[in-house]
């Protein structure tokens, strides 16, 4: 069946431009969720959306960072003049449930942003 | 705030040398833990998992975790790892809070599999 599915797979851009990644998770899973992962460090919690409920942004580094969920299903995840820290590999998960049992969450393969 | 600790962040291991990777939370409630495996090349799956139950939580490939609730640890372990296992190996937490759906990963563990 099909997975979670990200794009574009790899995106190279120049230092203050803007950017955008997109999340297709997987059909019927009501949360989604946008992780950073960094060399050498774990994966970075981002933002988490639920339903029709306001998303919890709280993982959000900046105010660059932006994202959104449309229909309830594809996500895109916005860094606006983006900086070299901001260089990582960006996964988006999606669950059945958000808590308990089934709540496991399968994650996409990730884009891959370089900031030059 | 909850954390994960993953202690060994690079290890070497010859073929059918027995692994134990380890894992340790700090969060005194009920959790749901997690190991998640990323093969070079690919996307994060999941290894295995523990809700409840039998603390002794077998997965794939033959891997198994162990929950020890009063060490606040799940370790990884293999009895005879191979070189496909070369690969980088994630704890995760999800603390069984109402309202919780947050995971907390661990830094990772990368293994290397020596033929």
């Amino acid at each position: 069946g099909a997975g979670v599915s990200q794009s574009p797979s790899n995106k190279v851009t120049e230092k203050g431009k803007d950017v955008e990644l997109r999340c297709d998770p997987i059909s019927g899973h009501t949360a989604l969720y946008w992780y950073r992962q960094s060399l050498g460090q774990g994966l970075e919690f981002l933002i988490y959306f639920q339903g029709n409920s306001a998303p919890d942004k709280s993982g959000l580094p900046s105010d660059r960072f932006s994202a959104e969920r449309t229909g309830g299903s594809v996500s895109t995840l916005t860094i606006q003049r983006t900086q070299q820290e901001d260089s990582a590999v960006y996964l988006c998960a999606s669950s059945r449930r958000t808590s308990g049992s089934n709540n496991e969450q399968f994650f996409g393969p990730g884009t891959r942003l370089t900031v030059l | 705030a909850q954390s994960v600790s993953q202690h060994n962040h690079h290890v070497i291991l010859s073929e059918a040398a027995s692994l134990e990777l380890g894992c340790n939370y700090s969060y005194g409630g009920t959790v749901n833990l997690f190991w998640y495996v990323q093969y070079p090349g690919q996307h994060l799956q999941l290894l295995l998992k523990y809700f409840s139950g039998d603390p002794l939580v077998k997965g794939i490939k033959g891997f198994e975790a162990e929950f020890i609730k009063s060490k606040f640890s799940f370790n990884l372990r293999k009895p005879s790892v191979q070189w496909s296992d070369t690969a980088e190996y994630f704890c995760a937490v999800n603390p069984e809070l109402s309202g919780t759906y947050k995971y907390i990963f661990g830094t990772g563990t990368r293994l290397k599999v020596l033929a």
